[in-house]
């Protein structure tokens, strides 16, 4: 099973500023990887997928970056509705077809 | 606009079977293209996907769940469910449904339910 760990767990910024936040594999998922955004008491909500593509509705300061093992999820200029955790999650299609989820890293106001 | 909504009891006994339902609305399940997903969440804790089915009714399945789960599809009411057997403590979570577009590389999940907590107690 290919593990997914995100850092740092907890990451305080200003608003206004640019957050960034790191998932690594440990094993290669090429670019298989997809970022969500969840709020308390709310589903995640899909930001990225295939690494980098932004999804459907999301603001041109989300970007995604990386392949293989090593990725990054950058917020350019943090909003006051940023402020969420985020996780990373990678698709596997060889036998099993698997998805795996990061632990999260909340992103809180400094 | 798709709408994905969870149902099913919130409370389920130890060893019994959790039974939930995804109604899908705003977009046919049967008319192929997606991948539908059940999701859990323990509180305070990451995702963890439990498997999906595609509209010509294939499954896959998280290995490590695989010989309790089962999910099924119809697509007379536009619904997917979840049968989870033998339910422990360790169960307890809330249960997400969620729809993935089908392609040969991960596309994420777009949609999902609002999410219903689950809890496993005698």
């Amino acid at each position: 099973e290919v593990v997914m760990t995100q850092s740092p767990a907890t990451l305080s910024v200003s608003p206004g500023e640019r957050a960034t936040l790191s998932c690594r594999a440990s094993q290669s998922v090429s670019y298989n990887l997809a970022w969500y955004q969840q709020k308390p008491g709310q589903a995640p909500r899909l930001l990225i997928y295939a690494a980098s593509t932004r999804a459907t509705g999301i603001p041109a300061r989300f970007s995604g970056s990386g392949s293989g093992t090593e990725f990054t999820l950058t917020i350019s200029s943090l909003q006051s509705e940023d402020f969420a955790v985020y996780s990373c999650q990678q698709y596997t299609n060889w036998p099993p077809v698997m998805y795996t989820f990061g632990q999260g890293t909340k992103l809180e106001i400094k | 606009q798709v709408q994905l909504q969870e149902s099913g009891p919130g409370l389920v006994r130890p060893s019994q079977t959790l039974s939930l339902t995804c109604t899908v609305s705003g977009g046919s399940i049967g008319s192929g293209g997606y991948y539908w997903s059940w999701i859990r969440q323990p509180a305070g804790k990451g995702l963890e996907w439990i498997g999906r089915i595609y509209t010509r009714g294939s499954t896959k399945y998280n290995p490590s769940l695989q010989s309790r789960v089962t999910i099924s599809l119809d697509t007379s009411k536009n619904q997917f469910s979840l049968n989870l057997t033998s339910v422990t403590a360790a169960d307890t979570a809330v249960y997400y449904c969620a729809r993935e577009e089908a392609a040969a590389y991960g596309e994420g999940f777009d949609y999902w339910g609002q999410g219903t907590l689950v809890a496993v107690s005698s």
